[in-house]
C-alpha cells in the first residue's frame, strides 16, 4: 500500500560529495515536491514540480537541484553536500485541481541525511 | 506572503484529557487549510482539512473548524489517547501547488 518511496532512510556522506536522493510515487500525481523538516523549523520547501521537466524554487532552494525526467519520479540532488544540509528529507506528491482529494499531499518516510 | 503560525510544544496531557492546539494563519484570498500528523519515524499524513470558511474538518476523533474572521484553524479533540502521541502540523495552501506548514507541536499523552 506504500504509495510514495523514498530510495534511502537514512544517508551518511561527507563533505563535498554528491547526493542523490530519489523519490517515487505510484497514483499518478502531477505535483511533487521536496522538504526538508529540522527541529524547531518545522517543513521548509526546497523545490517542487507540477509535470514532467518542470520545476520551481521553494523558499530555500541554495544548494539543491532536482530533475523530473518521468511522472513518477523526483530526484533531490546536492551537488556537494556540506554539514548544515544535514537534515530530514520528506518527498510528496499531490494531484491539482479540484474534488475532494485535490491538493492533499501524500508524503513518503523521509530520508535522513547526515553529512560529515 | 502565506505563513501559519501554531503554538509550541511540546503539550503533556494525560489520557482522556481534552486538547486544543492553535492555529492562526496569514493568506490572501481564500486558503484551504489543513492539519497532518506525524507518528514517531513516519512521514506526515493527512488528518483533516477545510477548504472554505465555516467547514468543519473531522477525522478520528479531530476537529478544526475554518475561522475565517479570527484567521484560525484550532485542533480540539474531546479525550485523548496514548496513541494520539505524535507532532502535529497546521498548513495552508492557496496556490494549489505547495504547501506552507507550521513549525509544529509535539503532543505526548501519558497513561
Amino acid at each position: 500500500d506504500v504509495k510514495v518511496t523514498q530510495s534511502s532512510r537514512y544517508l551518511v556522506k561527507r563533505t563535498g560529495e554528491k547526493v542523490f536522493l530519489e523519490c517515487v510515487q505510484d497514483m499518478d500525481h502531477e505535483n511533487m515536491f521536496w522538504y526538508r523538516q529540522d527541529p524547531g523549523l518545522g517543513l521548509r520547501l526546497i523545490y517542487f514540480s507540477y509535470d514532467v521537466k518542470m520545476k520551481e524554487k521553494g523558499d530555500i532552494p541554495e544548494g539543491y537541484s532536482v530533475s523530473r525526467e518521468k511522472k513518477e519520479r523526483f530526484s533531490l540532488i546536492l551537488e556537494s553536500a556540506s554539514t548544515n544540509q544535514t537534515s530530514m528529507y520528506l518527498c510528496a506528491s499531490s494531484r491539482p485541481g479540484g474534488g475532494s482529494g485535490a491538493n492533499v499531499l501524500t508524503f513518503g518516510a523521509g530520508s535522513r541525511l547526515t553529512v560529515l | 506572503g502565506n505563513s501559519v503560525t501554531q503554538m509550541e510544544g511540546p503539550v503533556t496531557l494525560s489520557e482522556e484529557a481534552f486538547l486544543t492546539i492553535n492555529c492562526t494563519y496569514t493568506a490572501t484570498g481564500y486558503p484551504s487549510l489543513f492539519w497532518y500528523v506525524q507518528y514517531p519515524g513516519e512521514g506526515l499524513q493527512l488528518l483533516l482539512k477545510a477548504t472554505k470558511a465555516d467547514d468543519k474538518g473531522s477525522n478520528k476523533g479531530f476537529e478544526a473548524t475554518y475561522r475565517k474572521e479570527t484567521t484560525s484553524f484550532h485542533l480540539e479533540k474531546g479525550s485523548v489517547q496514548v496513541s494520539d502521541s505524535a507532532v502535529y502540523f497546521c498548513a495552508l495552501t492557496n496556490s494549489g501547488y505547495a504547501l506552507n506548514f507550521g513549525k509544529g507541536t509535539s503532543l505526548l499523552v501519558t497513561p
